[in-house]
């Protein structure tokens, strides 16, 4: 089975930082990869589909990039909202998985 | 637009069956190409899939799960429901539900989530 690993674990940034969230697949998925906020009490909400796309909505400080085995998640200016714990997750013909997940913390 | 709401039992003693059901409304679950899943958060921890259903009615379940996990749908409903069987304390989490589509016309992600249920095995 493909597993998912973050890196860092915790982060902590203080606002207007630039942050980079890694994801690592143990197997090449191409391009099948997403990237969730979640904020603690709340279910997650999707930010980046296939690895680049940015859902519509999602402000433009949040880019994603990669395909196959390693993955980035950005996020240019942090603002006071941005403060959640973000995963991501890769979909294929007999799964989901998702990664272990990364928390952004105020500095 | 779509919204989903879990509804069952918040509290299951060890050994019983897990049940839960997901109400999809402002949408049929039959239409489209969605898949339906669910997806759980022990407290303090990452989120886990346990399985999920096409409008078809095919499912798939995680590996670790596969024995004890079975989704069902029932369309005159517009539900979703999950089981669970042979519950442990390791089973406490926040269960979610969640539709997913595919943005980019190839792989699906879930863009709507109910708004969680807790469920405490326990007895």
């Amino acid at each position: 089975a493909i597993q998912l690993t973050q890196s860092p674990s915790s982060l902590s940034a203080s606002v207007g930082d630039s942050v980079t969230i890694t994801c690592r697949s143990s197997q090449d998925i191409n391009s099948a990869l997403a990237w969730y906020q979640q904020k603690p009490g709340r279910a997650p909400t999707l930010l980046i589909y296939d690895a680049s796309s940015l859902k519509s909505g999602v402000p433009l400080r949040f880019s994603g990039s990669g395909s196959g085995t390693d993955f980035t998640l950005t996020i240019s200016s942090l603002q006071p909202e941005d403060f959640a714990t973000y995963s991501c997750q890769h979909f294929n013909s007999y799964q989901w998985t998702f990664g272990q997940g990364t928390k952004v913390e105020i500095k | 637009q779509v919204q989903l709401q879990e509804s069952g039992p918040g509290l299951v003693k060890p050994s019983q069956t897990l049940s839960l059901t997901c109400t999809v409304s402002n949408g049929s679950i039959s239409s489209g190409n969605y898949y339906w899943g669910w997806i759980r958060q022990p407290a303090g921890k990452g989120l886990e899939w346990l399985g999920r259903i096409y409008v078809t009615g095919s499912t798939e379940y995680h590996p670790s799960l596969k024995s004890r996990v079975t989704i069902s749908v029932d369309t005159s409903k517009n539900q979703f429901s999950l089981e669970l069987s042979s519950v442990t304390a390791a089973d406490t989490a926040v269960y979610y539900c969640a539709r997913a589509r595919r943005p980019g016309g190839y792989y699906y992600y879930m863009d709507v989530w109910g708004k969680g249920t807790t469920v405490t095995v326990s007895s």
